[in-house]
């Protein structure tokens, strides 16, 4: 599998502001993924990261607040918008290729304060 | 959209017995099943897998076994270690629809 990677792994931040957070494989893959994990809950899908349109967004999830980029087939960013204290949770990216499995990025810890 | 459930949500287990965590799932298309093993503060890591086309699966202590008429899949670790203990994730997938659906997880402690 390819190696995925984050950054940054953790950051506290100030309510209103902004923070992106950068994903990277180190091979070009087809399909990446940004999830967030609330402390003891499942995984929920933000949005599918396509490359060279835009994002995909699940329910619940809109542009203007988690805006994403996906510039080529190694790269995404997902930025989280106007923090508020809620937006405080584990971000994490994912890629995988068709009928295959899902590799997990190591995850951003967001505290908004 | 598929619909995963995942039981039970904790679970507690002796050292060295069996631990069994269920799934359920509602889309028949679903045909690729992953369990995934989530230690605290790291990330989902792959453990073990099955396609449709199988009913059972087994890796050293770990297995897995899908039912697809009746829709669910389960992972059995026997033999258990302390380090099993993390969050177990279950997901279903299509090979075209690409998304994954999680299950909700159960947190396995086994004492030693």
């Amino acid at each position: 599998s390819a190696v995925i990677s984050q950054k940054p792994s953790r950051d506290i931040c100030q309510r209103g502001t902004s923070l992106t957070i950068q994903c990277q494989v180190d091979s070009q893959v087809t399909m990446m993924f940004w999830y967030r994990q609330q402390p003891g809950q499942s995984l929920t899908l933000i949005a599918t990261a396509n490359q060279g349109s835009e994002a995909t967004y699940e329910s619940g999830f809109v542009i203007d607040k988690f805006p994403i980029s996906r510039p080529n087939l190694t790269f995404s960013t997902l930025t989280v918008s106007n923090m508020s204290p809620e937006d405080s949770s584990i971000y994490l990216c994912s890629y995988n290729e068709v009928g295959e499995t899902q590799y997990f990025g190591p995850g951003t810890r967001l505290l908004v304060l | 959209g598929e619909n995963v459930e995942q039981h039970p949500s904790t679970l507690s287990v002796q050292e060295g017995d069996s631990a069994v965590i269920k799934c359920t799932y509602s889309d028949s298309a679903s045909n690729y099943f992953p369990w995934y093993k989530q230690e605290l503060g790291k990330r989902p890591q792959l453990i073990i897998d099955i396609r449709s086309n199988v009913g059972e699966k087994k890796d050293q202590r770990i297995a897995v076994t899908l039912n697809k008429t009746a829709k669910h899949f389960s992972l059995h670790i026997t033999e258990t270690q302390p380090e099993d203990s993390a969050v177990y994730f279950c997901a279903a997938t299509t090979n075209t629809g690409n998304q994954f659906y999680f299950g909700t997880g159960t947190s396995l402690t086994v004492i030693p």
